[in-house]
């Protein structure tokens, strides 16, 4: 599996636009990016998933490079109820793929 | 269908003591997964069924630890002889085999305390 990176922390206030960034250096061809958000005490919920290029929904975009060896993940105007810890998961989505999950990063956001 | 749940969502047990958390799935999905997730860390992955057949357990973190699907349906997942150690959030996890990516729908877990 693709080893990922992302901080481990980052601050924002309300109304704001926020990016994560996930360094995936040794993403495989077939690999893709998944990004999942996490509430205290709730369990991770997916936000959203990409291949290449852009991919936008109702919460968020995800932008990727060409080499695909890093993601942002960006939330638009965030308000409070967007505090939480998000998780990038890089991996093949075929039959056998079991999300792995690292540290993930912890969004504080400020009034 | 409301989502996957869990039961309990929060247990406290004294240590040595037997634990048994169940998970019911989303109805049509034929894959579970449970995953332990200690404070400050990422959900980690313990095992996983299709239908009632387990095909991963080795992450499966001590012997003390077994999980169950008898009918493909609802899991159980117990701890034996608990220990302190064993205090974390348990997450159980769904999804259609046959859809890929996103198709993954947790519960919100049991919480343990061992004390």
């Amino acid at each position: 599996l693709a080893k990922t990176t992302q901080p481990i922390s980052m601050d924002s206030y309300e109304g704001q636009e926020v990016n994560i960034t996930c360094s995936h250096n040794n993403i495989a061809t077939n690999d893709y990016i998944t990004w999942y958000q996490q509430f205290p005490s709730q369990g991770p919920r997916f936000i959203i998933q990409g291949y290449k290029t852009k991919v936008t929904n109702e919460v968020a975009s995800l932008f990727i490079p060409a080499d695909r060896k890093s993601s942002t993940l960006s939330l638009p105007r965030v308000s409070l109820s967007d505090t939480a810890v998000y998780y990038c998961l890089v991996g093949d989505r075929g039959g056998s793929y079991i999300p792995t999950f690292g540290r993930g990063t912890s969004l504080i956001v400020h009034p | 269908d409301t989502g996957v749940s869990q039961d309990p969502r929060h247990k406290i047990t004294k240590r040595g003591q037997n634990v048994t958390f169940r998970c019911d799935p989303i109805s049509e999905h034929n894959r579970l997964y449970w995953y332990r997730q200690t404070l400050g860390q990422g959900p980690e992955f313990l095992t996983y069924f299709q239908n009632e057949a387990q095909l991963e357990k080795s992450r499966l973190l001590s012997d003390r630890f077994s999980a169950e699907r008898p009918k493909g349906s609802f899991s159980t997942l117990e701890i034996q002889r608990t220990e302190q150690g064993d205090s974390a959030m348990y997450l159980c996890a769904s999804s259609l085999a046959e859809v890929r990516g996103d198709g993954y729908t947790f519960g919100s877990g049991t919480r343990l305390t061992v004390v």
